[in-house]
């Protein structure tokens, strides 16, 4: 079974801090996707990016970056100098190859980031 | 475009009634999903429909939970007989497919279903 796991439940930062979010994951499936979503207050869960395991990129903001480490099955997400917008519930997600190309997203828990002025 | 609409947006209903709710997907998107988010289990996988294909329905929780799509495009789930392990925000996401998969998911703004 695929499993995700943010071991991080909340960080606080000052604006203009970089954080990290650390995720690992754990899949059988030797083709798999990575993705972070983010939930701010609103509710809204909202995509930001998303990483293969073989080798593609997605780029969405100069602000965010992230670190992909196959051997240690870990994708962290880096927001630099962060802003109060910032302030969210960050989900890392694994997907699962489900019938006719679909994909099944396993969460992880959530890293809830509070970006203080 | 408009994105992913759900509704209602807040459903509390008593505790052994029907419960419907409708996913309208981001037009031209034939995937569509389901998940649900509580504070005790996180986001679950429910169900997921793409185009005339039979819907997966691997991860609905119980026998009382059931959903369709017509006509490829509008969504309703619907819980049966409602327990309050019920309660929780039911999130709806739709995507393209490529045959490469791994499309990302659009998600909508959640109904919150309290069972009283």
């Amino acid at each position: 079974a695929q499993k995700v796991t943010q071991a991080q439940t909340e960080i606080s930062v000052v604006e203009k801090e970089d954080v990290t979010l650390d995720c690992v994951y754990e899949t059988r499936d030797t083709t798999y996707y990575l993705f972070w979503y983010k939930q701010p207050p609103s509710g809204e869960l909202v995509f930001l990016i998303r990483r293969n395991s073989f080798d593609e990129q997605n780029e969405i903001s100069g602000r965010y970056s992230w670190n992909f480490q196959k051997s240690t099955s870990s994708f962290n997400f880096t927001i630099t100098a962060s802003q109060v917008v910032d302030s969210a519930v960050y989900f890392c997600a694994l997907s699962e190859r489900l019938g006719a190309a679909g994909n099944k997203l396993t969460f992880g828990g959530g890293t809830r980031v509070l970006v203080k002025p | 475009g408009a994105g992913v609409s759900q509704s209602p947006s807040n459903k509390v209903t008593e505790k052994g009634k029907d419960v419907e709710l409708r996913c309208d997907p981001i037009s031209g998107h034939t995937a569509l999903y389901w998940y649900r988010q509580s504070l005790g289990q996180g986001l679950e996988f429910l169900i997921y429909f793409q185009g005339n294909s039979a819907p997966d329905k691997s991860g609905l929780p119980s026998d009382r939970f059931s959903a369709e799509r017509t006509g490829g495009s509008v969504s309703t789930l619907t819980i049966q007989r409602t327990q309050q392990e019920d309660s929780a925000v039911y999130l709806c996401a739709s995507s393209l497919i490529t045959p490469r998969g791994g499309n990302e998911q659009f998600f909508g703004p959640g109904t919150r279903l309290t069972v009283l």
